[in-house]
């Protein structure tokens, strides 16, 4: 069955760096886009980035865009977000979260918290 | 950005019907909007209940539905089971990019 498992989460001090990684098993990872949603504690939703199967089509939200970078490595079924420049509005819960064949979201993993404070 | 909005808190009696709505600040949702309905429970990751308006995947139970109704998206649950109480979101595609909805709390009582 489909697995996403986040990870790379942690503690960080604003201005500073992380990246998160989400190890994906039980389809063909190479063959479908993935989004990455975030979720500040206590609030809602936030979409974040898509990236395309091949990688060459990325989109991001207005809060991360010039900061955040999603890319993939497909011979390793691996999502990748990189975070730059980290702000503490970024402190939150990032979930992968995989598209199907018709491009259409389905499964999600369960998230890796990101806590951005000095 | 376009700001999408829900009720913030809905009620429903158990076997009973609600239905969510979710508005977009720019007009008129329209299936080229693409809507997608999510459910969360405490604790958990979302679950994608409904895309592209209408559309439910294979582990979406039938007494979820979705539709447009007055300009806006809208989720309708019929039956309504005490596992159904949980936070739903939907979430809105504008050309290169995606506004998630403010949530509605659905309580089953």
């Amino acid at each position: 069955q489909v697995q996403l498992v986040e990870s790379g989460g942690g503690v960080v001090q604003p201005g500073r760096s992380l990246r998160l990684s989400c190890a994906a098993s039980g389809f063909s990872f190479r063959t479908f886009g993935m989004h990455w949603v975030r979720q500040a504690p206590g609030k809602g939703l936030e979409w974040v980035a898509y990236i395309s199967y091949h990688g060459g089509s990325r989109f991001y939200a207005d809060s991360v865009k010039g900061r955040f970078t999603s890319s993939r490595d497909n011979s390793k079924k691996t999502l990748f977000l990189q975070l730059n420049s980290l702000e503490t509005d970024d402190t939150a819960v990032y979930f992968c979260v995989k598209v199907d064949s018709d491009g259409w979201i389905d499964h999600w993993g369960q998230g890796t918290l990101v806590t951005v404070s000095s | 950005q376009a700001v999408v909005t829900q009720e913030p808190s809905l009620t429903v009696s158990p076997g009973g019907t609600v239905t969510l709505t979710c508005g977009s600040s720019t007009g008129a949702v329209t299936s080229s909007h693409y809507p997608y309905w999510f459910q969360q429970k405490p604790g958990q990751a979302p679950r994608t209940l409904i895309f592209d308006t209408t559309h439910k995947h294979s582990w979406t139970p039938a007494r979820f539905s979705g539709s447009l109704i007055g300009g806006k998206a809208a989720l309708t649950l019929s039956g309504a089971q005490p596992e159904d109480e949980a936070d739903y979101y939907c979430l809105l595609s504008y050309r290169a990019s995606f506004v998630f909805g403010t949530g509605t709390k659905v309580t089953v009582l």
